[in-house]
């Protein structure tokens, strides 16, 4: 059963143009939501969350947008920049709560030029 | 201030053996969780321990398992190994758990390939 879903495996966008990267969960007792980016032959690093009492959390070109209705989240980048091409994971956890974290399976983004 | 390390970074293996696999966390940390990543499943959560107590657990066989010492330092171990365990295998220290609003900082991997 999966809890996290990334129902597109991968995604091409022009430089400068606007990278859009979904997630959909299904447990709505999650209230704690990652984005980790990942390169090959590296370990995923954090790059923004946000908590379920937002709709929104912005860090520079980075935007994450959360529907609790729909239990849908997405990660806006841009601009998009060459150095965006790698894997993102979408990650779903508790606030307050111990718990496990459950990831997607991540979509591989590829920048073109 | 050191990130977090994994060593090997490589390991082949025969089908039944076992391995262990080693992750020291950035300093201060109490909390590392190990994860299996394969190309079709992701990134799929193993184990958590904090304060060498196993805190939370992902649904894996009894053949993996793992351990946390007094200096937060972890290991994994596999027993039996199988084809299927082919994988990388990724670690990660935080703060204060998985939740907690405690973002994790993983080391660059193990990968492991069994033959």
């Amino acid at each position: 059963d999966q809890q996290v879903k990334q129902n597109s495996p991968s995604l091409s966008v022009q430089e400068g143009r606007i990278s859009i990267l979904n997630c959909d969960y299904t447990n709505s007792m999650f209230d704690y939501f990652l984005w980790y980016k990942k390169y090959p032959a590296e370990g995923p690093t954090f790059l923004i969350s946000i908590s379920s009492i937002k709709d929104k959390n912005e860090d520079g070109r980075f935007t994450v947008f959360l529907n609790k209705s729909a239990k849908h989240l997405s990660l806006h980048i841009v601009p998009s920049q060459p150095g965006d091409s790698a894997v993102y994971f979408c990650a779903a956890s508790y606030l307050n709560r111990d718990d496990k974290i459950i990831f997607g399976k991540g979509t591989r983004l590829h920048i073109l030029p | 201030k050191a990130g977090v390390t994994q060593t090997p970074r490589y390991l082949i293996k025969t089908r039944g053996q076992q391995v262990t696999l080693s992750c020291s966390p950035i300093s201060g940390h109490r909390s590392v969780s190990w994860y299996q990543q394969t190309p079709g499943q992701g990134l799929q959560f193993l184990f958590e321990y904090f304060s060498e107590t196993q805190r939370n657990k992902g649904n894996f066989p009894g053949r993996f398992s793992g351990r946390q010492f007094s200096n937060s330092r972890s290991e994994m171990n596999v027993s039996t190994l199988e084809l299927g365990d082919s994988a990388l295998y990724l670690c990660a220290s935080s703060l204060r758990g998985l939740s907690y609003n405690s973002p994790l900082h993983f080391g660059n991997g193990t990968r492991l390939t069994v033959t």
